[in-house]
């Protein structure tokens, strides 16, 4: 079945770096846009940043622009967010969502904690 | 990239309707037919419910269903349900290949 599975959260402290992935499965990956989507502490949803197809177009949201890296890999099927220098608000589950314009399968979440 | 705004919670009784809405801008929710609407249940992933303002994804129940008027968007439930009691989420393309969620709304069913 369409499946996404994310991975790679955990504790980490104010100032160093994450990788988190998500892995697709169920569906041709290298056809659709992938987004990274996140959630704080009982908060709402915020969007952080979606990448192209081929991975040729990344975009991201203001508040995460030159921290945070979209890149994708097609022959592995797999999302990835690589983020630095890590702040507490980036305090949040990350969610992974295909689809360009609506983000029809996301995956169950990764948290990630800076602390 | 202001978030979209939302009332913070809406409720009805079963069986009644209920319509949420979703105030932008002339730059996001205004100017793109790119409004999509999620539902999430307490420690659940998002659920998309309505997608490019009032379509409705292969099995979502017709009993929601989406428009615009301006910038400003609008989810209807028709014949509430307790199981509609969630957290929803509206979402708009904002141009240069950006997007802004709303602030999301707390449906009771009383």
């Amino acid at each position: 079945q369409v499946q996404l599975v994310e991975s790679g959260g955990g504790v980490v402290q104010p100032g160093r770096s994450l990788r988190l992935s998500c892995a697709a499965s169920g569906f041709t990956f290298s056809s659709y846009a992938m987004h990274w989507v996140r959630q704080a502490p009982g908060k709402g949803l915020e969007w952080v940043a979606v990448i192209a197809y081929a991975g040729s177009n990344k975009y991201y949201a203001d508040s995460v622009k030159g921290r945070f890296t979209i890149s994708r890999d097609n022959s592995k099927n797999t999302l990835y967010l690589q983020m630095n220098s890590l702040r507490a608000e980036d305090t949040a589950v990350y969610y992974c969502a295909r689809d360009e314009f609506r983000m029809d399968v996301w995956g169950q979440g990764t948290t990630v904690i800076v602390s | 990239q202001s978030a979209l705004t939302q009332p913070a919670s809406v409720s009805g009784s079963p069986g009644q309707s209920i319509t949420i809405s979703c105030t932008g801008t002339s730059s996001d929710v205004g100017s793109y037919n790119l409004v999509s609407w999620y539902q999430q249940h307490p420690g659940k992933a998002p659920k998309l419910m309505i997608y490019e303002v009032s379509k409705r994804p292969s099995g979502v129940s017709n009993r929601f269903s989406g428009s615009k008027s301006g910038n400003t968007a609008s989810l209807t439930i028709s014949g509430l349900q307790a199981e509609d009691e969630a957290d929803y989420y509206c979402c708009s393309y904002a141009g240069s290949r950006t997007y802004v969620f709303g602030t999301g709304t707390k449906v009771t069913v009383l």
